[in-house]
């Protein structure tokens, strides 16, 4: 079972380049986010998408924009990379918006920006 | 803005010894999961609670939300080297439609 998939795994930025991960899922989930994970910080959300059609801000959306492309897919942008963006990134999935419904997440990304 | 600020952040315990990791906000949720994250991977989920002052036992492991649905912690009894990793806590309220983590207790358990 994939579960949530996310791409690349690892790339490294120059300051000012621009690149997009890709998320998708294969659960029939409604609901997508994106996080990132800091030292020190746990995950702090990014945008998240309620729905298809639908996207809204988290905690920490500055410096990026998102699309959910279909159900299944859900992508992050960083049009120019900072190194303050340096971070591990997850994308994860839920079914729906009950009390305590389960996120599943993805393996994450190690993204760099030098 | 919802913050979920977990104690403590690094524990080192002999296997064998207990354990308590704690989950504190001012913000009242809805639900309240713990999720353990490996190296290399994302979290997975522990448990969810769901009502005030709920206990929930999970082997060695016990979760308890607290009765103002505001904070929440995870104890673990005779802990195990298996047990070492990021426990990580995250709240939901109903409405928001996302979950807010806690900063994560990086947990090793020396044999």
């Amino acid at each position: 079972n994939a579960g949530v998939t996310q791409t690349p795994k690892f790339q490294v930025l120059k300051t000012g380049q621009s690149m997009t991960l890709q998320c998708a899922q294969d659960m029939n989930h409604n609901s997508m986010y994106w996080y990132r994970q800091d030292p020190g910080m746990g995950l702090r959300l990014i945008y998240y998408s309620a729905s298809e059609g639908t996207t809204d801000k988290g905690e920490v959306p500055n410096g990026y924009n998102v699309s959910r492309l279909n159900k299944r897919e859900f992508s992050l942008r960083l049009e120019s990379a900072a190194p303050s963006q340096t971070s591990v990134y997850f994308c994860a999935s839920s079914d729906s918006w009950m009390d305590g419904n389960t996120i599943y997440f993805g393996e994450g990304s190690w993204l760099t920006v030098v | 803005t919802q913050l979920l600020e977990q104690s403590p952040q690094f524990l080192s315990i002999q296997e064998g010894e207990n354990l308590t990791v704690y989950c504190n906000s001012s913000s009242v949720f809805s639900s309240l999961q713990w999720y353990r994250q490996e190296p290399g991977e994302g979290p997975v989920l522990l448990v969810t609670v769901v009502t005030g002052g709920e206990v929930k036992k999970l082997k060695r492991l016990t979760f308890q939300f607290g009765d103002a649905r505001k904070d929440s912690s995870l104890h673990i009894t005779a802990a195990q080297p298996g047990d070492t990793g990021l426990y990580l806590c995250a709240g939901y309220t109903s409405g928001t439609y996302k979950y807010i983590f806690g900063t994560g207790t990086r947990l090793k358990v020396l044999a």
